[in-house]
């Protein structure tokens, strides 16, 4: 079946600009992690969701981040006036009721110029 | 606070050679441990995790509380071997969350 899907795959954007990062889990998966991978690191956790609801946004960075999962499905993280050190690679998970066996999507690159 | 350490960052091997990925961590409650594999283009994926006691592609890992380490091996490597290995904790208890290691390259050589 079709694995978790992340788009775009690649994203350019300036400094200061706006981006909209996409995640699809595999169907019928309540829960849906993101995770950011900066070069020579390990993912670290963003925010979870369980449904709906955001249920652990402790990894946020700060207050230019911010996702949302309207309906239980697909899922946006969004970053506002992107600095240079939000470069990374941005990895969405998703595992059938929430836990420790987690399915990655490809990832997200992000360069911010 | 949750932590888990991977010292070294690379490994090379000729094929056939025994290897073992080291992995640490310090955690407060009963840890549940993971190994994720990254092969070259291709998406992060669970190799195993400590609570199944299973060997996958010839690898194993054992929990060694007193030693608070993780540590990945594999008698006899393979090329198809080759990847980036990440040690990860569940981190559960009002934070649920997997907690990754910087990771670790192993590069099997012909």
């Amino acid at each position: 079946g079709a694995g978790v899907s992340q788009t775009p795959s690649n994203k350019v954007t300036e400094k200061g600009k706006y981006v909209e990062l996409r995640c699809d889990p595999i169907s019928g998966h309540t829960a849906l992690y993101w995770y950011r991978q900066s070069l020579g690191q390990g993912p670290e956790f963003l925010i979870y969701f369980q449904g709906t609801g955001a249920a652990d946004d402790s990894g946020l960075p700060n207050d230019r981040f911010f996702a949302v999962r309207p309906e239980g499905s697909v899922s946006t993280l969004k970053i506002q006036r992107t600095e240079r050190g939000d470069s990374a690679v941005y990895l969405c998970a998703s595992s059938p009721s929430g836990g420790q066996t987690q399915y990655f999507g490809p990832g997200t690159r992000l360069l911010v110029l | 606070a949750q932590r888990v350490t991977q010292p070294e960052k690379l490994l090379s091997v000729f094929k056939g050679a025994p290897v073992e990925l080291k992995c640490n961590y310090s955690y407060s409650g009963s840890p549940e441990l993971f190994w994720y594999v990254q092969y070259s283009r291709q998406r992060l994926q669970l190799l195993l995790r400590h609570i199944s006691r299973e060997s996958i592609k010839g690898f194993t890992a054992d929990l060694n509380k007193g030693e608070t380490s993780f540590h990945l091996k594999k008698p006899f490597a393979q090329e198809e071997d080759s990847a980036m290995y990440y040690c990860a904790l569940w981190s559960s208890g009002g934070s649920e969350k997997l907690v990754f290691g910087k990771g670790m390259k192993l590069t099997v050589n012909p």
